[in-house]
C-alpha cells in the first residue's frame, strides 16, 4: 500500500466553477477525512466518514460543499460555484477506527480560484 | 472552546542544537495529543501521540514529548537537531464532543535548521 492519495494535487479554476477531488484511502483503513489548509493555518477539519457513512460536517462547511464515499473506499469533494476564499490545499485522511487520531495524510489537493 | 496555541510561528536553530517546540491547548476532558510534521511538498506525518499513561512519549525520528496537565502543555522536543528536521511541526488535540477521530490542529511552527 502506497499511502493516501489524492487527486488532483492541483487545480486552477475560474470563480463559479465547480471542482471535485478524489481521495483513495489506505485501503484497510475505515475512517476518511477531509481538512482545508490555508496559508499560515494549521489543517482544518471538514468532515469524516466511518465505512461510507458521514459521520460530522464541520458547522464551518458551507452547503456549496459535499462529499461522499459511496463505498465505503474512496472518496470526493465537491466544491459548487467556487469563490476565491475557497483558495487552498484540501487534504485527505485515513485511520482506523480502533485507532482513533492516528490518521495517514495525503498530500493534498491544492486549489486555486482565479 | 477547544484550541491549541503554538507561540512561536518560526524557530531557527544550529544542527546539533537542542530543540523544544511549545504547544498548549485548552481542552475540556482528558485531551488525546499529537504532533505532526510536514515537510515540503509532503503529507502530514505523524511523530507521537499522548492517550494516557506515561507522560513522557517517545516518537519517531528521535523526538520525544512531554504531557504536563498542569500546565496544560505538550512540547516536543529533540536533543541534536538535523538539518533534514526543517519542516512545518503541527501541535494537535482530540477527540472531543461527540466526534470520534477528527483533530483540531495549531497554526504551526516552522523550523529552520542552520548549518
Amino acid at each position: 500500500d502506497t499511502g493516501v492519495s489524492q487527486d488532483p494535487r492541483h487545480k486552477i479554476t475560474k470563480r463559479g466553477q465547480n471542482v471535485t477531488f478524489r481521495c483513495d484511502p489506505i485501503s484497510e483503513h475505515n475512517r476518511l477525512y477531509w481538512y482545508r489548509q490555508t496559508l499560515g493555518q494549521g489543517p482544518e477539519f471538514l468532515t469524516y466518514f466511518q465505512n461510507e457513512a458521514q459521520l460530522e460536517k464541520s458547522r464551518l462547511l458551507s452547503d456549496r460543499f459535499s462529499a461522499e464515499r459511496p463505498k465505503g473506499s474512496f472518496s470526493t469533494l465537491e466544491i459548487q460555484r467556487t469563490e476565491q476564499g475557497d483558495s487552498a490545499m484540501y487534504l485527505c485522511a485515513s485511520s482506523l477506527s480502533s485507532r482513533l487520531g492516528e490518521a495517514f495524510f495525503g498530500q493534498g489537493t491544492r486549489l486555486t480560484v482565479v | 472552546a477547544q484550541s491549541v496555541t503554538q507561540p512561536d510561528i518560526h524557530i531557527t536553530v544550529s544542527e546539533g542544537a537542542s530543540l523544544e517546540l511549545r504547544c498548549n491547548y485548552s481542552y475540556g476532558a482528558t485531551p488525546y495529543l499529537f504532533w505532526y510534521v510536514q515537510s515540503p511538498g509532503q503529507g502530514l506525518q505523524l511523530l507521537l501521540k499522548y492517550f494516557s499513561g506515561d507522560t513522557l512519549v517517545q516518537g519517531i525520528k528521535g523526538f520525544e514529548a512531554e504531557f504536563k496537565r498542569s500546565q496544560s502543555s505538550f512540547n516536543l522536543r529533540k536533543p541534536s537537531v538535523h538539518w533534514s528536521d526543517a519542516a512545518e511541526y503541527f501541535c494537535a488535540v482530540g477527540p472531543y464532543g461527540g466526534s470520534q477521530g477528527n483533530l483540531i490542529f495549531g497554526k504551526g511552527t516552522k523550523l529552520s535548521v542552520k548549518p
